[in-house]
């Protein structure tokens, strides 16, 4: 298994530029999230799917769209990239986070995202 | 507002001594309480998953503890290494929301030759 992966590693934008931050896992799992990490922060939500077809916004949404038309995907769009972005993004994956469970949960090895 | 967290903010050490990292959350009622480990430039990892029943999970040299009365949980490293080098990180799971973990800031661990 691959696990989670994200593409890409590295990313320059300019402010207004749009792009796309690319999730994938090959776990089946029905959980996926996004996160943004920030220096001295916590990692924080910014959308999660609880399955195909299924999105949500998180404590961060702002700015980003996501969608789930697969198990396997879950892209991040960035609309119209801010200097306030600049952040490193982590995508995740679990088999569910309903309450009650305690299911582990997987982290790609994240994208690094500057604006300019 | 839920919170968790995490001290000492940085800690050095030497190889081979032990430690124990602190996490106080405001979080409740919660599900779980987790504790990963991320090196610098890598994703975190999950080291243990406690449900709010449970007193402690051990995973190898890390064992976590927690006290739902106090709001408490810690995590001990025994007989550090120098791959323990990184940062700790403490996340409690909300019982009502439980699809938005909550982050603590983390630990940054150095362990020194």
């Amino acid at each position: 298994n691959a696990g989670v992966t994200q593409t890409p590693k590295f990313q320059v934008l300019k402010t207004g530029q749009s792009m796309t931050l690319q999730c994938a896992q090959d776990m089946n799992h029905e959980y996926m999230s996004w996160y943004r990490q920030d220096p001295g922060m916590g990692l924080r939500l910014i959308h999660y799917s609880v399955g195909a077809g299924i999105t949500d916004q998180g404590e961060v949404p702002n700015g980003y769209n996501v969608s789930r038309s697969t198990t396997e995907d879950f892209p991040l769009r960035l609309l119209s990239a801010a200097p306030s972005q600049t952040s490193v993004y982590f995508c995740a994956s679990s088999y569910s986070m309903m309450g009650g469970d305690s299911y582990e949960q997987y982290f790609g090895p994240g994208t690094r995202l500057t604006v300019t | 507002k839920n919170q968790v967290e995490q001290s000492p903010q940085s800690l050095i050490i030497l190889e081979g001594k032990n430690c124990t990292l602190q996490c106080n959350y405001t979080v409740s009622p919660f599900s779980n309480l987790r504790w990963y480990k991320q090196d610098t430039g890598r994703g975190p990892v999950s080291l243990t998953i406690m449900t709010f029943s449970e007193n402690t999970k051990s995973n190898g040299r890390y064992t976590a503890t927690l006290d739902a009365d106090t709001k408490q949980s810690s995590l001990h490293i025994t007989a550090s290494q120098l791959s323990d080098s990184a940062s700790y990180i403490c996340v409690v799971s909300p019982m009502d929301s439980s699809y938005k973990l909550i982050f603590g800031s983390g630990t940054r661990l150095l362990v020194r030759p």
